[in-house]
């Protein structure tokens, strides 16, 4: 069984909708989550960050963290054709330095 | 706004050359790491640096790689003798010590030929 196991799309909807991206993983000691979006050929860029469980908003973004299920999600209501990326779950246990990537989604907001 | 800056943006090299990739991570920052992505693959952990040392190390950082911080503001990755499936995006990335968040640079796009 993968670490961190992320559907890879990709996913196409349309401009305005809600767009849910979702990641599982194994490990329970995976305590720090994270959302990045990566455009083509660029570095993966910070989008979220929650800690252990609940939910947490920024702007059009939601991220949503269950442990019990180890489930994590993000939210992005009122899509733009500007948030066409690939979107890459992350986790970290509180022993380890590194980060663990999902391998991505790829989501086309269609105008 | 504070960001990691990575040199060159591109490099193709023949294979069995060296290849050094150059990293300014976020000044003050104290976890330095690099990552790498095959095109069209996930992104992968190479290596963690602190304390001018490596604390972790994944099973593709094999004695080919090696790291160093020759100074207060660079970060390198070494290629020794680079190979065919070298070919990849090599990300930079660095930690403060009181966050838990991980910054990324735009990378540098290694081509074996």
């Amino acid at each position: 069984q993968k670490e961190v196991e992320q559907d890879p799309g990709p996913l196409s909807v349309p401009e305005g909708a809600i767009v849910s991206l979702n990641c599982t993983y194994s490990n329970s000691a995976f305590q720090y989550f994270m959302w990045y979006r990566q455009y083509s050929r660029k570095g993966p860029e910070l989008l979220m960050y929650t800690y252990s469980s609940g939910n947490k908003e920024d702007g059009r973004f939601t991220a949503q963290v269950d442990k019990s299920s180890k489930y994590i999600s993000l939210f992005i209501r009122d899509s733009q054709p500007s948030d066409s990326a690939t979107y890459l779950c992350a986790m970290r246990d509180s022993s380890a330095s590194k980060i663990i990537f999902g391998s991505g989604t790829r989501l086309s907001i269609r105008p | 706004e504070p960001e990691v800056t990575q040199t060159p943006s591109h490099q193709v090299t023949q294979m069995g050359q060296e290849v050094i990739l150059r990293c300014v991570p976020i000044s003050n920052h104290l976890y330095f790491y690099w990552y790498r992505q095959i095109l069209g693959q996930k992104v992968e952990f190479l290596v963690s640096f602190y304390n001018n040392e490596i604390s972790e190390k994944s099973e593709i950082f094999d004695d080919q790689f090696s790291v160093e911080r020759p100074d207060g503001s660079n970060f390198t990755l070494k290629i020794r003798s680079t190979k065919l499936e070298d070919s990849a995006m090599y990300f930079c990335a660095s930690r403060s010590g009181s966050e838990n968040t991980i910054y990324f640079g735009e990378g540098s796009w290694l081509t074996v030929v």
